[in-house]
This record gives structure tokens, C-alpha cells and sequence, in this order.
């Protein structure tokens, strides 16, 4: 069964640093692709950042470029997201996602999803 | 970038009914379009990709339609458990970006 669980969430002041991760199960992990989604409280969800199977291709959505690094462990079974400089705005749910990988392709869609890890920035 | 717009934001609807939502691409996205499904409290769950391929366990009364800008998502015959928000997500290119979201609520 897959299984995708995130963790390291919790309350952080505005400027200051967080490391989220997100531990994976019941796959090969090293040959999925692998994404941050994020849902602030009461709203959509926005596509953050994703990383190729050997980390190879990193992609950034604007809001968080420069901010925000995503990085994998293949010998972990993990998926981390260091958020740095974080703002209010930055509050919400974070999702860790599965891209759909096939024979050695990957589309950014997101066939699992782990149960999110909250993350709120306030003074 | 692209940008990905659904219609309506929300909508009520009987059980039974025929309930079509759309999800309009600012750019050609040939068929890369994804649609989920988030139940109140819930993850976001894989419905349709391909923009008409329905996942792997996924009820016969959802399905999807459309290629380059226009794209909708149709429930056959709605029914209460179908209560949710729906979000569709472009993936031909970065960023991924998902649309607004539609909300279904049952009149």
C-alpha cells in the first residue's frame, strides 16, 4: 500500500525557518517523481514545487522560488521541503504527492497524496 | 504562464442530476489535464487524467472531455457522496498549476 506521510509542521514566526519531510512507503521511491502541494485554510490548492527521480530537475512555483528548496533521499525513502523566510501568507496544509511514473516517464499529476502537515506562521 | 480557469466557483445541484463543470486553459495544454476530487476534511484524490482517462476505481459516472484550452468534467447522474470541491491541474509544462476549484453542493 502506498503511503506518503509528512511531518514537521507546527508554529514558526514570520521570517523564520521550517523543514517539512515526508516519508514514503509501499513504493520503489527512487523512480517516482515526486511534488509540495500546498492549501491555505478555507482555500485551493497550489502546486509548489517538484523533483525528478534523481533530482536532476527541480521545479519552483514563483511564490516560493528563492525561498523555499525541495531535495530527496533516496536512501530514506524521503522528501523534504526547507521553507526560509516564510510569511503569513505561507500558512496552510502541505501536501507531499506521488507523479504518476511509468517505464521510466513521469506527468506532474498526482496519483497519492500524504494527509498534510500544517504549518503556521504568526508572531 | 498558463492559467487555469473553472466554471462555475460553485453550484447546487439535485441528486440525480447531470452536473458539468469547466476548466478553461489560458494556452493550448493538448490533453494534459488532470481533475480531483476533495471531499470536506479529505486529501485530494486522482479522478481523470488525460483529460478523459478515469483512474483506477473511480465510479463510471464521472468522466472528462476536451484538448488544447476547453476541458469539462461531467458527473452523470449526481449523487450525495459526490459533495466536494473539484480542481483541475494542467501538467504539459511548469508550473502545475491547478485551477480555482468548483464546489458541488446537493439543492
Amino acid at each position: 500500500e502506498v503511503q506518503l506521510v509528512e511531518s514537521g509542521g507546527g508554529l514558526v514566526k514570520p521570517g523564520g525557518s521550517l523543514r517539512i519531510s515526508c516519508e514514503a512507503s509501499g513504493f520503489t521511491f527512487s523512480t517516482y517523481s515526486m511534488s509540495w502541494v500546498r492549501q491555505a485554510p478555507g482555500k485551493g490548492l497550489e502546486w509548489l514545487s517538484s523533483i525528478s527521480t534523481s533530482s536532476s530537475y527541480i521545479y519552483y512555483a514563483d511564490s516560493v522560488r528563492g525561498r523555499f528548496t525541495i531535495s530527496r533521499d533516496s536512501a530514506k525513502n524521503s522528501l523534504y521541503l526547507q521553507m526560509n523566510s516564510l510569511r503569513a501568507e505561507d500558512t496552510a496544509v502541505y501536501y507531499c504527492a506521488r507523479a504518476r511514473c511509468s517505464s521510466g516517464s513521469c506527468y506532474y499529476y498526482s496519483d497519492y497524496w500524504g494527509q498534510g502537515t500544517l504549518v503556521t506562521v504568526s508572531s | 504562464d498558463i492559467q487555469m480557469t473553472q466554471s462555475p466557483s460553485s453550484l447546487s445541484a439535485s441528486v440525480g442530476d447531470r452536473v458539468t463543470i469547466t476548466c478553461r486553459a489560458s494556452q493550448g495544454i493538448s490533453s494534459y489535464l488532470a481533475w480531483y476530487q476533495q471531499k470536506p476534511g479529505q486529501v485530494p484524490k486522482l479522478l481523470i487524467y488525460a483529460a478523459s482517462t478515469l483512474q483506477s476505481g473511480v465510479p463510471s459516472r464521472f468522466s472528462g472531455s476536451g484538448s488544447g484550452t476547453d476541458f469539462t468534467l461531467t458527473i452523470s447522474s449526481l449523487q450525495p457522496e459526490d459533495i466536494a470541491t473539484y480542481y483541475c491541474q494542467k501538467y504539459n509544462s511548469a508550473p502545475w498549476t491547478f485551477g480555482q476549484g468548483t464546489k458541488v453542493e446537493i439543492k
